[in-house]
């Protein structure tokens, strides 16, 4: 079973505009990560957020995290169409070395 | 440096057979993980091996397996081929156990489909 729920399942949005994704999760946790994936193609990390830190940068990416709720939220402002993908959230347990992914957020950016 | 490669990018069996897929991880990772990504059920987490031992395992059955060489490369073997096991089998690597600092370097997959 999935140890993430990520909301929303879907997301359109046009260019310029920020996207927002929220992922929960059951477990404490070690780390929580992010991921892309373009059309049934590999996972490409976007970014770790560490257990006791609560907000993380990177580019255009913004990470908050907040351990008391169990969720998580990825922002990406000034989407461009190239954003367009499959976006996971991943927590990593602190019981063990193993990822455990969400369901995922489709994100369609317009042109 | 070059990426995570996994091979063959594309494979069809038939029901019964049983199948290889390998994995060359980023030169200097030494853990592999193996994950399965169906639109059922997800992405699932298969095992991670590191220093040719297998140190964790997912929920799967017996017919999934693997294994590590000394030079890292993985190799994931299925026998007995149902037809759910159709799947993106994708392959992680990372520099340390748990990849927990690190992020995980994913290949781009196998897609596996059984008829």
């Amino acid at each position: 079973s999935q140890q993430g729920e990520e909301d929303p399942q879907a997301l359109s949005i046009q260019e310029g505009e920020n996207a927002t994704m929220n992922c929960s999760y059951k477990t404490s946790i070690n780390n929580l990560q992010w991921y892309r994936q373009n059309s049934g193609r590999g996972l490409v990390h976007l970014i770790l957020i560490r257990s006791n830190e609560r907000e993380k940068h990177s580019g255009r990416l913004r990470v908050t995290l907040d351990t008391s709720k169990k969720s998580s939220s990825l922002l990406i402002t000034a989407s461009r169409a190239a954003d367009t993908a499959s976006y996971f959230c991943a927590t990593d347990l602190t019981s063990g070395s193993r990822l455990t992914f969400g369901e995922g957020t489709q994100l369609t950016v317009n042109p | 440096k070059a990426g995570v490669t996994q091979t063959p990018r594309y494979l069809i069996k038939t029901r019964g057979q049983q199948v290889t897929l390998s994995c060359s991880p980023i030169s200097g990772h030494r853990s592999v993980s193996w994950y399965q990504q169906t639109p059922g059920q997800g992405l699932q987490f298969l095992f991670e091996y590191f220093s040719e031992t297998q140190r964790n395992k997912g929920n799967f059955p017996g017919r999934f397996s693997g294994r590590q060489f000394s030079n890292s490369r993985s190799e994931m073997n299925v026998s007995t081929l149902e037809l759910g096991d159709s799947a993106l089998y994708l392959c992680a690597s990372s520099l340390a156990r748990g990849g927990s600092n690190y992020g995980y370097t994913f290949g781009s997959g196998t897609r596996l489909t059984v008829v």
